[in-house]
């Protein structure tokens, strides 16, 4: 079954260090990857996304990802994360444009 | 620069009740959708569209109908609420070039 897995569901880094948020996918072909940050009241907002070519993708505010194939990982990654990088991030992923699945999500914490 | 309205925001019906929530974008995409998020699951699609006067069924569809008659318009009714209702609901839609989805800020409805 198609399944979109984001094993940790609460993370708390300090100011100024470095981030990694996992994801992980169940998929017959490679899919589409996404990654969207949700602030608190506020919808979902696309951070990156990878559809083919070069495997390590650049997103907005700093953050960047990397499709491994051979892990069917999507992990997303930041070398500082900032106060206001505080918000919950989902992964999603899709062989299709409307397979769309998203993972249940991490909430991150940045302590001062 | 609306992009993507949903009203109401916030609702309280009682069991048996029934509404509409009312999607608008301004960015003449075709696809829309139709989630709902509850706590540790992420966002599942309830239904979705592929241009105006279609509609399909996504992955959680009971108790819910929809309807595009208008481009710009994606209903979401509930013809007769239950507590397992209870939900925030996103709408949006979808640059098709990019793949990449478009929220708006969320409906939070509570069934009693």
């Amino acid at each position: 079954a198609q399944s979109v897995t984001q094993p940790d569901i609460h993370i708390t880094v300090s100011e100024g260090a470095s981030l990694e948020l996992r994801c992980n996918y169940s998929y017959g072909a490679t899919p589409y990857l996404f990654w969207y940050v949700q602030s608190p009241g506020q919808g979902l907002q696309l951070l990156l996304k990878y559809f083919s070519g070069d495997t390590l993708v650049q997103g907005i505010k700093g953050f960047e990802a990397e499709f491994k194939r051979s892990q069917s990982s999507f992990n997303l990654r930041k070398p500082s994360v900032h106060w206001s990088d505080a918000a919950e991030y989902f992964c999603a992923v899709g062989t299709r444009p409307n397979d769309m699945r998203f993972g249940a999500g991490t909430r991150l914490t940045v302590k001062p | 620069n609306a992009g993507v309205t949903q009203t109401p925001k916030f609702r309280v019906l009682k069991t048996g009740q029934s509404m509409t929530l009312l999607c608008a974008q301004d960015m003449n995409h075709e696809y829309m959708y139709w989630y709902r998020q509850d706590p540790g699951m992420g966002l599942r699609l309830i239904h979705y569209s592929v241009g105006e006067g279609t509609t399909a069924k996504g992955e959680v569809p009971d108790g819910y109908n929809v309807s595009r008659l208008k481009k710009q318009n994606f209903l979401l009714g509930l013809e007769s609420a239950a507590p397992s209702q209870t939900s925030v609901y996103f709408c949006a839609s979808k640059r098709r070039e990019t793949g990449e989805l478009f929220f708006g800020e969320g409906s939070r409805l509570t069934v009693l």
